[in-house]
């Protein structure tokens, strides 16, 4: 993954508006993508995925954005919410890596009251 | 909660020490995974165990090994510890599909401090 040191980049926005985290990954290769949450203190958690065959994927108030020829992926959180403070991760892999995630280098989401 | 628990929580060791992470699967997972993030990084992939054979392994020395259980349950080990070794040490569990990806989730972490 991307080492990007102890300067995260960070995403400040006001509560209710939308946020779009993005993501660049260097793997043509990459066949499934994930994007995980952490909180401070916790282990990544699971948000959405998607697969190299679609190129949009909606859960509840989240969306992913998979654009394979300019290998770019976006996480899209609607109606943005206190709780959603937390640094989000792209992950990436394909087949031949044997389901070994590669990881980016972390987006700090901050949310304002 | 994922079901992915780890223990211990945190830890403090001396340079040359040994460790020993544990880390039990979510119920119906067959394959664990272990990874090391540094502060502010993201997750660095260490290797996978899948039905008890390691199944992959990412850039990182001998020194690092680890089990899997017959329960899926697994140890990473870590021998001559290094200043550099500080970091939280994630496992993640996922299903095990044969020649698919699939999804991972991870435990809390152990928090390795070396002094």
């Amino acid at each position: 993954g991307e080492n990007v040191g102890l300067h995260l980049p960070t995403l400040s926005v006001q509560e209710g508006d939308n946020s779009i985290i993005n993501c660049a990954y260097s793997n043509s290769a990459s066949d499934y993508f994930i994007w995980y949450k952490q909180e401070s203190g916790k282990g990544p958690q699971f948000i959405i995925d998607i697969r190299s065959n679609m190129d949009k994927r909606q859960g509840q108030r989240v969306t992913v954005l998979l654009n394979k020829t300019v290998k770019h992926l976006s996480l899209q959180i609607a109606a943005t919410q206190p709780g959603d403070s937390a640094v989000y991760f792209c992950a990436e892999t394909d087949n031949n890596a044997g389901n070994m995630l590669t990881f980016g280098g972390g987006t700090r989401l901050m949310v304002k009251p | 909660e994922t079901g992915v628990t780890q223990s211990p929580t945190h830890l403090i060791k001396t340079r040359g020490q040994q460790v020993t992470l544990r880390c039990s699967s979510q119920s119906g997972h067959n394959t664990v995974s272990w990874y090391q993030q540094a502060l502010g990084q993201g997750p660095q992939f260490i290797f996978q165990y899948y039905r008890e054979e390691e199944n992959g392994r990412g850039n990182f020395p001998p020194r690092f090994s680890g089990l899997q259980f017959p329960n899926y349950s697994s140890e990473l080990n870590v021998n001559a510890l290094e200043l550099d070794d500080s970091a939280l040490y994630l496992c993640a569990s996922s299903v095990g599909l044969a020649g698919l990806t699939d999804t991972q989730y991870f435990g809390p972490g152990t928090r390795l401090t070396v002094l």
